[in-house]
């Protein structure tokens, strides 16, 4: 059984530096062709991708947020972390980690986790 | 910053048809840009539905299909039931990123 769950805080203020955590299981990030995202969604707003990690380390992250945005992994641990920095009450968001896959054929994401809403107010 | 472009919202009767198509700022949508398409309902996490253009996953109803359509991404429901009812949104994969589509809200009515 594959699950997915994002952990932090709820309540962030301006200009600090938001720190989630997304703990998963039934997968294996050192799995040639795994990867590991991370998406937000304001309130009422559609979905944004903000960051992927690759099984081998691999980083990318959206153009507009790469400067604010680091994706690292515990492979050990099965966790997956996003740090975002100096964060504004425009970052209010619905934030889901997900599970990336892709071979030669395929590429595509299945499994999400529930999401975590963060706030960012003083 | 590629900007990927849905529908906001479509009608559509019970057992009726309907195609949600998704677009890219970089030009014509591909294979190569591994259209995935997602279902969201209301205070739910997003659900997949179809990944490479046109591959379902095993819990994907039949009713939902892929496709390529005029240089974008398709998504058809074919018999529409009431709870098909949501907003679903296309991810495209182009330049080493993803990118989401602006999300379309189907209504059936």
């Amino acid at each position: 059984q594959i699950t997915l769950k994002e952990s932090g805080p709820t309540l962030v203020k301006p200009t600090q530096t938001l720190t989630l955590t997304c703990t998963f299981s039934g997968f294996s990030l050192s799995t040639s062709g795994v990867g590991v995202g991370w998406i937000r969604q304001p309130p009422g707003q559609a979905l944004e991708w903000l960051a992927l990690i690759y099984w081998d380390d691999d980083k990318r992250y959206t153009p507009s947020l790469k400067d604010r945005l680091t994706i690292t992994k515990d492979t050990s641990k099965n966790q997956v972390v996003l740090t975002m920095t100096n964060m504004d009450p425009v970052d209010t968001a619905t934030y889901y980690c997900a599970r990336r896959l892709a071979d030669a054929y395929t590429n595509y994401v299945d499994y999400w986790g529930q999401g975590t809403l963060v706030t960012v107010s003083s | 910053q590629t900007v990927v472009t849905q529908e906001p919202s479509l009608t559509v009767s019970p057992g009726g048809t309907v195609t949600l198509t998704c677009a890219s700022s970089t030009g014509a949508v591909t294979t190569a840009y591994s259209p995935n398409w997602f279902q969201q309902k209301p205070g739910q996490a997003p659900r997949a539905l179809i990944y490479s253009t046109s591959n379902k996953h095993s819990w994907t109803p039949a009713r939902f299909s892929g496709s390529l359509l005029g240089g974008k991404a398709a998504l058809t429901l074919s018999g529409v039931q009431p709870e098909d009812e949501a907003e679903y949104y296309c991810l495209l994969y182009h330049a080493g990123n993803y990118f989401f589509g602006t999300g379309t809200k189907v209504t059936v009515l």
